[in-house]
């Protein structure tokens, strides 16, 4: 079965600076996606970035680009510049290619401090 | 275009009695998902939709739980009797279609429901 784990469950970091979040994976698939989630106050899940696991370049969404090692089975996420409406859970989700049961870690609450 | 439609947003219930909710996915989303969010973890899929037909609902506790979508649009998902552990937010969310491929359509997340059972 498809796991992800989110080793970090709190993380801080100062206003404008860069801040890694760690997901590693299991599966034995090849074929598949990642994704990085953000979830407000409000609950709303907001798609972050997303990653084919077909693809060997790293996908960047402006200041969010990931770290991806398929090899590894690692899938993390820095944000760049980070600003106080960063600040939120973030999860790490594995859907196989079908897009069917999306698995999502137990994500990493972050905190920006100004 | 308007997102994901979800109600009520809160629910507060004693165990044992039963509770509905509802979900309007976005305009032409033929794919449905029910997720529960226990605090502390994240979402697990309940039971997916295609259309009006179940594509997955493997992990739908179905002594207790239940969901439909009779026209292929709105869903309703109930909970008799509701246990303590229950208590946690449904989220509901809509694709165009599932993946197929190489291709992906992105799940849109409603806002969801938070139910308390006490």
């Amino acid at each position: 079965a498809q796991t992800v784990t989110q080793s970090q469950p709190e993380m801080s970091v100062q206003e404008a600076e860069t801040v890694t979040l760690s997901c590693t994976y299991d599966t034995s698939e090849s074929d598949y996606y990642l994704f990085w989630y953000k979830q407000p106050p409000s609950r709303q899940m907001i798609l972050v970035i997303r990653q084919e696991a077909y693809k060997q370049q790293n996908a960047t969404e402006n200041r969010f680009s990931v770290n991806f090692q398929k090899a590894a089975k690692s899938f993390s996420l820095k944000i760049s510049d980070s600003q106080l409406g960063d600040a939120a859970m973030y999860f790490c989700a594995y859907a196989y290619y079908n897009n069917n049961d999306m698995r999502f870690g137990a994500g990493t609450r972050l905190t920006v401090k100004p | 275009e308007a997102g994901v439609a979800q109600s009520p947003r809160y629910k507060i219930i004693e165990k044992r009695q039963s509770v509905a909710f509802w979900c309007n996915p976005i305009s032409g989303h033929a794919t449905l998902y029910w997720y529960q969010q226990i605090l502390g973890q994240g979402p697990k899929l309940l039971i997916q939709f295609q259309n009006n037909g179940v594509v997955d609902d493997s992990q739908l506790p179905k002594d207790r739980f239940s969901a439909e979508r009779l026209k292929g649009v709105d869903s309703t998902l109930k909970i008799q009797p509701a246990k303590l552990e229950d208590s946690a937010v449904y989220l509901c969310a809509s694709s165009s279609t599932t993946g197929s491929g190489s291709s992906y359509n992105e799940q849109f997340f409603g806002p969801g429901t938070r139910l308390t059972v006490l």
